[in-house]
């Protein structure tokens, strides 16, 4: 049972370049989401989605991208890269009781 | 501002030393959940909180949510090494909302 996977685990971007940040789970989930973490400030929501089709704005979505056509995965595209997106980023999946189940984190730097 | 702030934001004890970490806010929340992340990887959750005054017990951890529902705190009797991590505490507002915040987090050091 792999629970959540992103990848990939670490990558350097250029400034201006875009990517996508790849999250599966497989427990069939239907509330998925995305987090940056940064030094003193826990984890902050980017997008989140409660099921196919929906997805809605966190606290700091500016910049990044989401959308959601299956219920595995959940997707993070980041348009434009700034090195202000350097961080660690977490996606997560919500079973019941509103219990958060986590990927092992992508680390980007954005030089 | 972030809507929960813990503190102390780091602390460093000696093996066999209790602790207490705080998580607070001016907001009221249905639920609260305390998580322990260790370097490398994603939080791993610890428990959650869903009546003012509730105290639940993990071994040697005890978590307690606020009367009002707006603070909890986790205390750890008897460090041991294996503790060291960061520890989150995360909400969700009253008033059924879907999104879960994140405190600031505290980082701790349990020294042998």
């Amino acid at each position: 049972n792999a629970g959540v996977t992103q990848t990939p685990k670490f990558q350097v971007l250029k400034t201006g370049q875009s990517m996508t940040l790849q999250c599966a789970q497989d427990m069939n989930h239907e509330y998925m989401s995305w987090y940056r973490q940064d030094p003193g400030m826990g984890l902050r929501l980017i997008h989140y989605s409660v099921g196919a089709g929906i997805t809605d704005q966190g606290e700091v979505p500016n910049g990044y991208n989401v959308s959601r056509s299956t219920t595995e995965d959940f997707p993070l595209r980041l348009l434009s890269a700034a090195p202000s997106q350097t961080s660690v980023y977490f996606c997560a999946s919500r079973g019941q009781g509103y219990i958060q189940y986590f990927g092992a984190g992508t680390r980007l730097s954005v030089l | 501002t972030q809507l929960l702030e813990q503190s102390p934001q780091f602390l460093s004890i000696q093996e066999g030393e209790n602790l207490t970490v705080y998580c607070n806010s001016s907001s009221v929340f249905s639920s609260l959940q305390w998580y322990r992340q260790e370097p490398g990887e994603g939080p791993v959750l610890l428990v959650t909180v869903v009546t003012g005054g509730e105290v639940k017990k993990l071994k040697r951890l005890t978590f307690q949510f606020g009367d009002a529902r707006k603070d909890s705190s986790l205390h750890i009797t008897a460090a041991q090494t294996g503790d060291t991590g960061l520890y989150l505490c995360a909400g969700r507002l009253a008033g059924g909302y879907q999104k879960v915040t994140f405190g600031t987090g505290t980082k701790l050091q349990v020294i042998p």
